[in-house]
């Protein structure tokens, strides 16, 4: 079973900075991963899936990237809507399996 | 635009059965190119997929909670359900339901909380 890890488990940053959050698999994942936003309240939102291609309506200052165990999501400048907590997502072909990783809360 | 909505009792007693479902609106559970999940999260805790179902019918669960989990389609509403047996504490969570496509989950439900206690 793959185990996700996010780190750092907060990170404070200014608005109008660039943000990376990093992820981290147990054994190579190849490009099956995806990441979410989730505000207090509110169900998780898909930003990017198979690691780089952001999903519908997503603001291009997000961006994924990585392959194998390593993966990074960058926010390039930091707008005041996007202090959330952020998840990854590794996905297994076979058997199916879907596992999130613990969380980063970006604050201000 | 697509909208998932869960529904069930907000309390379950211990050892009882939990059951939920998703009514989705604005496209049709039998399009093959998606999968249909549950996903739950604990309070202030991160997220566990529970499992899918195709509109196929069929189904692959989390192997932590497989014992205890059926989930099923009805077609004819557009909906999709969870059943989780033998409840304990340890399941009170927000429930939600999700659409997944190229292994990333594009529309959720909004959530249901259920609560385990006598």
């Amino acid at each position: 079973e793959i185990v996700m890890t996010q780190s750092p488990a907060t990170l404070s940053v200014s608005p109008g900075e660039r943000a990376t959050l990093s992820c981290r698999a147990s054994q190579s994942g190849s490009s099956n991963l995806a990441w979410y936003q989730q505000k207090p309240g509110q169900a998780p939102r898909l930003l990017i899936y198979a690691a780089s291609t952001r999903a519908t309506g997503i603001p291009a200052r997000f961006s994924g990237s990585g392959s194998g165990t390593e993966f990074t999501l960058t926010i390039s400048s930091l707008q005041s809507e996007d202090f959330a907590v952020y998840y990854c997502q590794h996905y297994n072909n076979w058997p199916p399996m879907y596992t999130f990783g613990q969380g980063t809360k970006l604050e201000i | 635009q697509v909208q998932l909505q869960e529904s069930g009792p907000g309390l379950v007693k211990p050892s009882q059965t939990l059951s939920l479902t998703c009514t989705v609106s604005g496209g049709s559970i039998t399009n093959g190119a998606y999968y249909w999940s549950w996903i739950r999260q604990h309070p202030g805790k991160g997220l566990e997929w529970i499992g899918y179902i195709y509109y196929s019918g069929s189904t692959s669960y989390n192997p932590s909670l497989k014992s205890r989990v059926t989930i099923s389609l009805d077609t004819s509403e557009n909906q999709f359900s969870l059943k989780l047996s033998s409840v304990t504490a340890t399941d009170t969570a927000v429930y939600y339901c999700a659409r997944e496509r190229h292994g990333g989950f594009d529309y959720w439900g909004q959530g249901t909380l259920v609560t385990v206690s006598s």
